[in-house]
């Protein structure tokens, strides 16, 4: 079946890096892919989003990248702070036809202050 | 405004109990999603409904989960003879319609099958 593939698991960064998150999807139908965090805790709220007609997308620290001919997706977030701590998560959304919502399984990033 | 309501925030069962557990989304929103989320996983999609058409099914693990939804508003998912696998938190959340539009996520309930 179509899967998403999240990378790394885990990541550490020092306050004030960079952290970019990969994901990789299957379904070439995909046009829609969001972007969820998630606290401990809480529940995902998405932080950003990005549409398939559109390659690069920013919003003040976090920005996200699209390669649809490679089928891939990046986060990049910087300049972190200790409050970006959470587990990320991607999905692939495809939107016409048969709806198919498939999730990442997830990046815990952790910001060492 | 109030946001995507779930109950109960927990709930505890011995394995072949039905358990019921029931979402309320943001109101005016046409689409409602079920997930499942097991320990340090990501999000597994269920199941999902778009006004009154007929839900998809597909991602319903096996034929003891069903779902229902009346109308626009609350939503229940049902688990028949529960197994220790299905322990995870289950999270719904809400949207204006399907497409590419933000889904709000409920608190989730976590179940716990002993």
């Amino acid at each position: 079946g179509e899967n998403v593939e999240q990378h790394p698991s885990t990541l550490s960064v020092q306050e004030g890096d960079s952290a970019v998150i990969k994901c990789t999807y299957s379904d070439s139908a995909s046009n829609y892919f969001p972007w969820y965090k998630q606290e401990l805790g809480k529940r995902p709220q998405l932080i950003i989003d990005i549409r398939s007609n559109v390659g690069e997308k920013k919003d003040q620290r976090i920005a996200v990248t699209l390669n649809k001919t490679a089928k891939h997706f990046s986060l990049h977030i910087t300049e972190t702070q200790p409050e970006d701590s959470a587990v990320y998560f991607c999905a692939a959304i495809t939107t016409s036809g048969t709806y198919k919502y498939i999730f990442g399984t997830g990046t815990r990033l952790k910001v060492l202050a | 405004g109030a946001g995507v309501s779930q109950s109960p925030s927990n709930k505890v069962t011995e394995k072949g109990k039905d358990v019921e557990l029931r979402c309320d989304p943001i109101s005016g929103h046409t689409a409602l999603y079920w997930y499942r989320q097991r320990l340090g996983q990501g999000l597994e999609f269920l199941i999902y409904f778009q006004g009154n058409s007929a839900p998809d099914k597909s991602g319903l693990p096996s034929d003891r989960f069903s779902a229902e939804r009346t109308g626009e508003s609350v939503s229940t998912l049902t688990i028949q003879r529960t197994q220790q696998e299905d322990s995870a938190v289950y999270l719904c959340a809400s949207s204006f319609g399907l497409a590419d539009n933000e889904q709000f996520f409920g608190p989730g309930t976590r179940l716990t099958v002993l």
